[in-house]
Order: structure tokens, then sequence, then C-alpha cells
């Protein structure tokens, strides 16, 4: 079963736009920690934020923010201003306690495209 | 500098031959996975290691194998047995478990001619 789920294929907008990414993760655990990553064109995975299942504090970096919700199992991510640079596939991506650590869930990404 | 290294960038190879992907780390990470990525799909877990000679088997290690003979290596071997392999190879390191971020290589973009 897919453990996380993200819904939006692709997102075009236009530069200076925002615009959210959606995460919808399912797990039975109680310790988890999620994730948002960044693939540019050149395919190396960038790291951009790591969230533990005990801190639901929202936080702003630059242009980016991030909302973690545990009610409805939800982490999106919002680029604020949006930039030709910042056209890339997004993945959201969950490790549990359970797995000893050892695996992380990738959701399918979401292709964000801006166009000036 | 610090990273993940995976050689070669490119790589083709004939049908019915094995092609061994390489990953280097010299982070002094524990953990090592390999990931396979399709286009316009996510990535999936092939093999990970969390100590040295031992690794155990992600969702689609059939056609695969894997060593870790050392902490900072972990080639993964393509063999003849995996039915599709044309695709983009990722590795990643993390560091204990305490800290769970996984750290990318470039990657190793195969295709079967």
């Amino acid at each position: 079963a897919q453990k996380v789920t993200q819904a939006q294929t692709e997102i075009s907008v236009v530069e200076k736009e925002d615009v959210t990414l959606d995460c919808v993760y399912e797990t039975r655990d109680t310790t988890y920690y999620l994730f948002w990553y960044k693939q540019p064109p050149s395919g190396e995975l960038v790291f951009l934020i790591r969230r533990n299942s005990f801190d639901e504090q929202n936080e702003i970096s630059g242009r980016y923010s991030w909302n973690f919700q545990k009610s409805t199992s939800s982490f999106n991510f919002t680029i604020t201003a949006s930039q030709v640079v910042d056209s890339a596939v997004y993945f959201c991506a969950l490790s549990e306690r359970t797995d000893s650590w050892g695996k992380f869930q990738f959701g399918a990404g979401t292709q964000v495209v801006v166009t000036p | 500098d610090g990273g993940i290294t995976q050689s070669p960038k490119y790589l083709f190879r004939k049908e019915g031959q094995n092609v061994t992907l390489s990953c280097e780390q010299n982070l002094n990470h524990d953990a090592m996975y390999w990931y396979r990525q399709d286009p316009g799909q996510g990535l999936r877990l092939i093999y990970y290691s969390q100590i040295v000679n031992d690794f155990q088997k992600g969702d689609i290690a059939e056609g695969y194998s894997v060593s870790r003979e050392k902490k900072e290596s972990f080639p993964l071997t393509v063999t003849s047995a995996q039915k599709n392999p044309t695709a983009f190879y990722l590795c990643a390191s993390r560091i204990g478990l305490a800290s769970n971020e996984q750290f990318f290589g470039p990657g190793t973009r195969l295709t079967v001619l």
C-alpha cells in the first residue's frame, strides 16, 4: 500500500506565483520522520527539510514554508514567489521507527514548472 | 569535499550482460541505499545496508545484487535476470540512527541496448 501520496503530478505556474505541494502519509507508528527533497533536472536529490512526529511547529525558511498537521496526516510544502530555478521534481518521504530507520517511503513526486 | 560519488554517469549495456554500478561515500555514513527511478515515477528501493557485511532487500530486489565489504562502498550489480533494467539509479547514504536524512549521489543512467 502506498504510504506517501502526492496527488499532484505536475503544477505549472508563472514566476512570482506561490506553489503549494501536497503530501499525505500513512503510518501506525507514533514516532516517525517526514522529509521533502528537490530533484532538479541534473537528477541528484537535494534534502530540504526533516520533521519528526513530535514537532508540529510549522517552519519558514526564506521562500520555503512547511505545514505539518498530524490530525490530517499531511506535510505540505509551499514555495512563495516562485522562480524559474524552482523548477524541479519535489518528493515527500516517510521514515518509520518500525523499519529501524532503515527504509524511506517516497511519494511519486510532483513536477513543478515555473515559467518566466 | 565530502560526498557520494557514483560512476559512471551514463552506462550502456547489451541485453544479457551483467553490469556493476559504483557507489562510494566519504561521509563516514553507516547506512547506504540503492534506488531505481523510472521516468515520471518516484524512487523505489532496491537494496539497503545499515552496517558492513549486512544488507537487506528492498521492494524490487529481483535481478539485482549488492555487497558491502567496506563502509564507504556499496556496489550494485544489475544482472541479466533483471527484465527491464533501463532506468536511473540513485545511491544514498545516511549517518547512524539518530539523524535520518539521506544524502544522494548524482545517479547513473543505465540504458540497455
